[in-house]
C-alpha cells in the first residue's frame, strides 16, 4: 500500500496568514493526489484534484502543487471558514489511502 | 443533483455482521466514469478508505480489512452495499459513501454522503 504522510499534524494561524501543508507519498504517485477539507461534524469536501486542479466552487485562495512524492496545499490568505482539518489522498493505485490529517486552528 | 445517502444500523454487537447501504441519485452506477467508495472515520481520528466498486464491477478492498469486507451493487436500485463481518468495538466509526469520479484517471471523491455513525457495543 502507498503510505501518505502529512506535516504538520496541526498548526495555529491567524486570519490573513498564508498556510502551507505538505503531503509525502511512500512512492511516486505522479500527480494522482487530492486534497479535502473537513469541518467538525461534516463530510469531507474535495478542494484540489490531480495535485493542482481546483474543484468547481472552491475559492481561488486554495492551491495545490507537486508531483512524484511531494505535494503542497497552500491557502494564500486564511479565512475564518478555513479553520478545519485537511487530508491528502492518493488515487494512483488501489487501495486508495489518506494522510493522517492536518488540523488548522485559530491562533 | 448528485446525492448519496448511507443507511444501516446505528448499533451492532461484537461479532455481528454490519450491512450498510448507499443509495445514490443524480448519476448512474452504469456510468463508466463513476465508482462508489466506502470510507470510515473513528471518532476524533483520520479518514480510512475501505472499498470501492466501479461500473464494470471491478472491486478493491483495504488491505487490512479485505478478509472482512464485501462490496456489491444493485444498479437498478441505485444502491451499493458494504458488509463487514465480525464487528469489534474498534470498528465504531462514522461510515461514509462517496462518489469517485474518473476512477481510472485522476480519481477523486467529489460527492459524499452525510455519513452514518455505527457503534459496536454489547
Amino acid at each position: 500500500d502507498i503510505q501518505m504522510t502529512q506535516s504538520p499534524s496541526s498548526l495555529s494561524a491567524s486570519v490573513g496568514d498564508r498556510v502551507t501543508i505538505t503531503c509525502r507519498a511512500s512512492q511516486s504517485i505522479s500527480q494522482y493526489l487530492n486534497w479535502y477539507q473537513q469541518t467538525p461534524g461534516k463530510a469531507p469536501k474535495l478542494l484540489i484534484y490531480a495535485a493542482s486542479s481546483l474543484q468547481s466552487g472552491v475559492p481561488s485562495r486554495f492551491s495545490g502543487s507537486g508531483s512524484g512524492t511531494d505535494f503542497t496545499l497552500t491557502i494564500s490568505s486564511l479565512q475564518p471558514e478555513d479553520f478545519a482539518t485537511y487530508y491528502c489522498q492518493q488515487s494512483h493505485s488501489s487501495p486508495r489511502t489518506f494522510g493522517q490529517g492536518t488540523k488548522v486552528e485559530i491562533k | 443533483q448528485v446525492t448519496l445517502k448511507e443507511s444501516g444500523p446505528v448499533l451492532v454487537k461484537p461479532t455481528e455482521t454490519l450491512t450498510l447501504t448507499c443509495t445514490v441519485s443524480g448519476f448512474s452506477l452504469r456510468d463508466s466514469r463513476m465508482g462508489v467508495t466506502w470510507i470510515r472515520q473513528p471518532p476524533g481520528k483520520a479518514l480510512e478508505w475501505l472499498a470501492h466498486i466501479f461500473s464494470n464491477d471491478e472491486k478493491s478492498y483495504s488491505t487490512s480489512l479485505k478478509n472482512r469486507l464485501t462490496i456489491s451493487k444493485d444498479t437498478s436500485k441505485r444502491q451499493v452495499v458494504l458488509t463487514m463481518t465480525n464487528m469489534n468495538p474498534v470498528d465504531t466509526a462514522t461510515y461514509y459513501c462517496a462518489r469517485e469520479q474518473d476512477g481510472y484517471i485522476y480519481g477523486r471523491f467529489d460527492y459524499w454522503g452525510q455519513g452514518t455513525l455505527v457503534t459496536v457495543s454489547s
